[in-house]
């Protein structure tokens, strides 16, 4: 079953407005990370944020890391007609410190739309 | 160069036909990962390759026989495939397990494969 799962399922704003996705697994985690992937093409790494680790920031992006409720948020600030895309959250399983696993636990995903 | 190449990005093949889908990179990543997306779903891992041999096979049908002749490349053959193999290939690379890190992946494009 699927670790990560992520809500909204879709999500509908306009320019110029915030957009928080959330993550939520089941299992402990060394890291959890955040993708996005445009209509039909490969997916791009966002974000990571390790199990120590509370919120961590790049440009636009803002990421939580909740371990007692094992929850993640993803803000995007400002958004752009470009931000236009599908978000996964995955998460890797292994312990902080053993190196990372290859078996990293996509979720569901949140189809977002900015619209112009 | 930071990424991976994926080849064809379509392939339209019937039931008898054999094919292979074909990924490489020159990152000196030493982890290469094939995963399946069918629409609207998230990545599902199929096969990992680390230092060149077959770490993870998630139970994936024979008819899927993968490939790694060396670091840099990876193959996905294709053989006697049903109309239900029809999905996005993807390939991805990682640096492979580092004691200190964590594993983020750098995805091709991805093959559309379908099967007629």
């Amino acid at each position: 079953s699927q670790q990560g799962e992520e809500d909204p399922q879709a999500l509908s704003i306009q320019e110029g407005e915030n957009a928080t996705m959330n993550c939520s697994y089941k299992t402990s985690i060394n890291n959890l990370q955040w993708y996005r992937q445009n209509s039909g093409r490969g997916l791009v790494h966002l974000i990571l944020i390790r199990s120590n680790e509370r919120e961590k920031h790049s440009g636009r992006l803002r990421v939580t890391l909740d371990t007692s409720k094992k929850s993640s948020s993803l803000l995007i600030t400002a958004s752009r007609a470009a931000d236009t895309a599908s978000y996964f959250c995955a998460t890797d399983p292994s312990r902080l410190f053993q190196g990372g696993s290859e078996k990293l636990v996509f979720g569901k995903g949140t189809k977002l739309t900015v619209n112009p | 160069d930071t990424e991976v190449t994926q080849t064809p990005k379509h392939l339209v093949m019937g039931m008898t036909n054999k094919k292979s889908l074909k990924c490489e990179q020159h990152m000196g990543h030493r982890a290469m990962y094939w995963y399946k997306q069918k629409a609207k779903k998230p990545p599902e891992l199929m096969f990992v390759y680390s230092y060149e041999k077959l770490s993870i096979n998630e139970s994936v049908p024979s008819r899927f026989s993968p490939e790694c002749p060396n670091s840099s490349l990876l193959n996905l053959h294709l053989h006697a495939l049903q109309p239900e193999d029809s999905a996005l290939y993807l390939c991805a690379s990682s640096p492979g397990r580092l004691p200190s890190g964590a594993n983020v992946l750098t995805f091709g494009a991805g093959s559309r494969l379908t099967v007629l």
